[in-house]
C-alpha cells in the first residue's frame, strides 16, 4: 500500500511568486493536515481538512489556502512568497476524524524561496 | 498558543545506554504522541498515549503520559546506531481541534557505535 504522497519533494521559487504543493492521502483516509516545518524547529500546524471541509486553521496569513478535492488528495496553496515561507511542507493524512485516529506524515515538499 | 518545552535539545551518547526525553506544557493535552523523524523524511509515529498516567512500551521505547496531563516522557533503552535522529513530542487537545498536533521543538540524538 501507498503512504502518503507529497509533490513535488523540491521546489525553489522567488519572492513574490504562487506555489500549489499537492497531497495524496492513504487510500481509505478521509482527513488530510498540512504542517510547516522550519529548519531545526517541529511542524507547525497549518490546515486540517475532513471530507472535503476545513476543520481546522493554524495561525498562518491568508496567503496560505488549502482544499480537498472528491478523492480525499489536497492542495496546499501559498501566494505571495516570502523568504520566510522555505520550509519543510508535510502533509499528514488520517482514517477519520477522531482523537484515536493517528497521523501518517509524509516525506514532505521542500520549498525553497530565493 | 499553546507551547511544548522539550528537553534535552540534544544528546550525545554511546550505544548500548539508556536515554531519556521528555516535553511539558503549560495546557492540559488529551494525547500525547512521540515521533521520530530522520534527514529528509517527514515524522514517524513511535507511541502513541491516549490517558492520563497511560504507561506504553513499543521495543526498546516506553512513554508516559504525566498524571497532571501536562507532560510526557520518553525512554529508549540499550540506544543503537539506528537511534540516531529527531525525536519529536506532539500533544493533542481533541474537542474540535483534532487535527492540530502541537510539537515540541526536537531532541536531536546521535549515538556513537
Amino acid at each position: 500500500d501507498a503512504g502518503v504522497t507529497q509533490s513535488p519533494t523540491h521546489l525553489i521559487k522567488t519572492r513574490g511568486q504562487h506555489v500549489t504543493l499537492r497531497c495524496s492521502p492513504i487510500s481509505g483516509h478521509k482527513s488530510v493536515s498540512w504542517y510547516q516545518q522550519v529548519l531545526g524547529q517541529g511542524p507547525q500546524f497549518i490546515f486540517q481538512y475532513y471530507e472535503k471541509e476545513e476543520r481546522g486553521r493554524g495561525n498562518f496569513p491568508d496567503r496560505f489556502s488549502a482544499r480537498q478535492f472528491p478523492n480525499y488528495s489536497s492542495e496546499l496553496n501559498v501566494n505571495a512568497l516570502l523568504l520566510g515561507d522555505s520550509a519543510l511542507y508535510l502533509c499528514a493524512s488520517s482514517l477519520d476524524w477522531g482523537i484515536n485516529y493517528g497521523y501518517t506524515f509524509g516525506s514532505g515538499t521542500r520549498l525553497t524561496v530565493v | 498558543g499553546q507551547q511544548l518545552n522539550q528537553s534535552p535539545q540534544s544528546m550525545f551518547i554511546q550505544e548500548g545506554e539508556d536515554v531519556s526525553m521528555n516535553c511539558t506544557s503549560s495546557s492540559i493535552f488529551n494525547t500525547w504522541l512521540w515521533y521520530k523523524q530522520d534527514p529528509g523524511e517527514g515524522p514517524v509515529l513511535l507511541i502513541a498515549l491516549y490517558k492520563a498516567g497511560e504507561l506504553t512500551s513499543n521495543g526498546r521505547l516506553t512513554a508516559q503520559f504525566g498524571i497532571t496531563r501536562k507532560d510526557s516522557f520518553l525512554n529508549i533503552s540499550a540506544s543503537i546506531p539506528s537511534d540516531v535522529g529527531i525525536y519529536f513530542c506532539a500533544g493533542q487537545l481533541g474537542d474540535t481541534s483534532y487535527g492540530k498536533l502541537t510539537f515540541g521543538q526536537g531532541t536531536i540524538l546521535t549515538v556513537h557505535p
